[in-house]
Order: structure tokens, then C-alpha cells, then sequence
């Protein structure tokens, strides 16, 4: 069955450290894995995503992410947090199932407090 | 753009009555997705549309919840009777398909928070 986990529930970090968010995932075929972060009381915004080719993709805001097919992980890298960056994280792999349909698989989420 | 509308932003009615609430997806995009957020559950992919067609409603709690999409620009998420259960924040996404990953990336709205009493 396809998954995606995102092992920590919460991550803490003082701000000027860089910050990592965990997430690795389960398909039977190429993944497509994105990132979505979820500031209070908004909708999902897109970050990131690996399609293809290099191994470290870079998003919005700073935020970069490494694709690691032997480890089967997509972690979720700053090299330096801000306060701002406080919100809710969640990564997403492609549906591989029946049909061409166009549905995300989504982690429930890892909450990312940066401390000033 | 206006990105995706959803109305109301905020929702409180009583247990048993009939709640509906609307998404406009950005102009172009040909999937829709509705979504449901809770602390318990977390994301919950509930329905989607793709050219104003249900593909999968399989995430469709039970028959008290209804979607539909009279056309490109507009859907709606009825809940009939609403129980306190059904409080959540509801998401409305839309995305447009593209090459290879891009048809994946899906735009959100605001949110509806519903709060049933």
C-alpha cells in the first residue's frame, strides 16, 4: 500500500538554526512528493516538489528539500529558521492507484515552532 | 487571481440542520478536491471533480454529505443533517492538468470552519 510518514509530530528549533522536517514514504512506482506548509487559519500552499532529475530541490522561502530513493525520504531542509517560518508541514506523494487520477497521499502533518 | 473563494468562512448551526458550502476554484483549473481537517483525522480527502465530473468520492463519510459541480467555476459541499461529528475545516483545492508533476499541485482556499452545536 502507498504512504507517506511523517515521523515527528512536532519539531522545535531556535531561530537562526537550521531546521529539518522528516518525511519518508512508501510507493510501488516513481514518486512525485511535494511539501505544502499551513500557516493558522490558512489553506495549504504549495512548497516544493521532486518530479525528477536532481536529488535537492528548492522551494519557496528559502526551503529546499533531498530526494533519497535508498532511504525512500523526502526531508524538508532550512539552513537557517525564522520565527515565520512557524506553521504546519505536510508532504505528499502521488496517488499510484487505478486510473489516471490526480489525488495526493498526505502525512498528517508535522508542526514546526521556531523560537526566538 | 483571486486564488480559490470559498464561502462562508465560518459556519455555526444547530445539529440536524443543513449546512452548504461553496468553492470557486481558480478560472482554467480542471480538478476540484474537497477536503476535510480535523485534530483526529487530519486531511481528508473527501471528493473530486475533474471537468465538473465526480471521479472519486470515496472519501464521502456517509450519505448525509453531497458535492456537486453545476460547472467550471462553481461547487458546492452539502452536509443534510449535520451532526456536531461533522465539525471540521472544510478545503476546497483546485489544480490544472500539466506536464508531468505540475498537474498535481494543488491550490487552496481559505477554508470553512463549521462548527456544528
Amino acid at each position: 500500500a502507498q504512504s507517506v510518514a511523517q515521523p515527528e509530530d512536532q519539531v522545535n528549533v531556535a531561530e537562526g538554526n537550521p531546521l529539518t522536517v522528516k518525511c519518508t514514504y512508501s510507493v510501488s512506482g516513481n514518486p512525485y512528493l511535494f511539501w505544502y506548509v499551513q500557516y493558522p487559519n490558512r489553506g495549504l500552499q504549495f512548497l516544493l516538489k521532486y518530479i525528477t532529475g536532481d536529488n535537492l530541490v528548492k522551494g519557496s522561502y528559502g526551503f529546499e528539500a533531498e530526494f533519497n530513493k535508498s532511504q525512500t525520504s523526502f526531508h524538508l531542509k532550512k539552513p537557517s529558521a525564522l520565527v515565520s517560518d512557524s506553521a504546519l508541514y505536510f508532504c505528499a506523494v502521488r496517488d499510484l492507484g487505478a486510473g489516471n487520477n490526480r489525488k495526493l497521499i498526505w502525512g498528517l502533518g508535522t508542526s514546526l515552532a521556531v523560537n526566538p | 487571481d483571486a486564488g480559490v473563494i470559498q464561502s462562508p468562512r465560518h459556519e455555526v448551526t444547530e445539529m440536524g440542520q443543513e449546512v452548504t458550502l461553496r468553492c470557486k476554484p481558480i478560472s482554467g483549473h480542471d480538478y476540484l478536491f474537497w477536503y476535510r481537517q480535523t485534530m483526529m483525522r487530519g486531511l481528508e480527502l473527501l471528493i473530486y471533480f475533474n471537468n465538473n465530473v465526480p471521479i472519486d468520492d470515496s472519501g464521502m463519510p456517509e450519505d448525509r454529505f453531497s458535492a456537486k459541480m453545476p460547472n467550471a467555476s462553481f461547487s458546492t459541499l452539502k452536509i443534510q443533517p449535520s451532526e456536531p461529528r461533522d465539525s471540521a475545516v472544510y478545503f476546497c483545492a483546485s489544480s490544472i492538468l500539466g506536464l508531468a508533476g505540475s498537474s498535481y499541485e494543488q491550490y487552496f482556499g481559505p477554508g470553512t470552519r463549521l462548527t456544528v452545536t
